[in-house]
């Protein structure tokens, strides 16, 4: 077990809908990280949240946003769903923000299916 | 900038076999290397890391040498086993606390 929780583990939506994953990190985590893994396995770097603030964004779609709450925890919502959106979501934790050598910690994933 | 090349797979290979997966990066600054391991069904863990140049990670009989004259970090394994069967990433971790991913490299080892 990681540490990283993620909530649902599983979706399915149909297009045009919203939906909105959940992550909550590892304790003393102060950075959360979200990748889409799509059926080719590689992992895309989507946005990464520092103590609340956004720190890096990779190729994130306009209709996807994320925040990071006070408490650490994160929410990805996904809306205007597309077929192509249909992806396993991971999220990451790591303590941060110096410090090379720090590993990042994985939830088990939400699997999106849009239908 | 920084980034990460891995070899593409799958790659197939009998039980007992050596395995040897290249990683190659780009960096700038003194970056961190991991290997991180996915399993069916589950999420990213991590496997080693190393924080410098030639540095040596290693855990489950994998292991990887940071090689800065090369910028390369490959994954070796003596004896691979059925149960090492899972998706590989390289990745690289710069000072800022980013993270690079390779595209990852597809394992199946056959009895």
């Amino acid at each position: 077990d990681s540490g990283v929780t993620q909530t649902p583990k599983h979706l399915i939506t149909a297009t045009g809908q919203r939906v909105t994953l959940r992550c909550s990190p590892r304790s003393g985590d102060l950075s959360v990280y979200w990748y889409q893994q799509s059926l080719d396995q590689g992992l895309q770097f989507l946005i990464q949240y520092y103590n609340g603030e956004e720190r890096a964004k990779g190729n994130i779609l306009e209709r996807f946003s994320a925040q990071q709450f006070p408490d650490l925890h994160s929410e990805l919502n996904l809306s205007s769903l597309e077929l192509g959106d249909s992806a396993l979501y991971f999220c990451a934790s790591s303590v941060a923000p110096q410090g090379a050598g720090t590993e990042a910690f994985f939830g088990q994933g939400t699997r999106l299916t849009v239908v | 900038g920084n980034s990460v090349t891995q070899m593409e797979g799958p790659v197939t290979l009998s039980e007992e076999a050596f395995l040897t997966i290249n990683c190659t990066y780009t960096a700038t600054g003194y970056p961190s290397l991991f290997w991180y391991v996915q399993y069916p069904g589950e999420g990213l863990q991590l496997l080693l890391k190393a924080t410098k140049a030639d540095d040596k990670g290693s855990n489950k009989g994998f292991e990887a040498t940071y090689r800065k004259e090369t910028t390369s970090f490959h994954l070796e394994k003596g004896s691979v086993q059925v149960s090492d069967s899972a998706v590989y990433f390289c990745d690289l971790g710069d000072n800022f606390n980013k993270f690079y991913f390779g595209s990852g490299t597809k394992l199946n080892v056959k009895p």
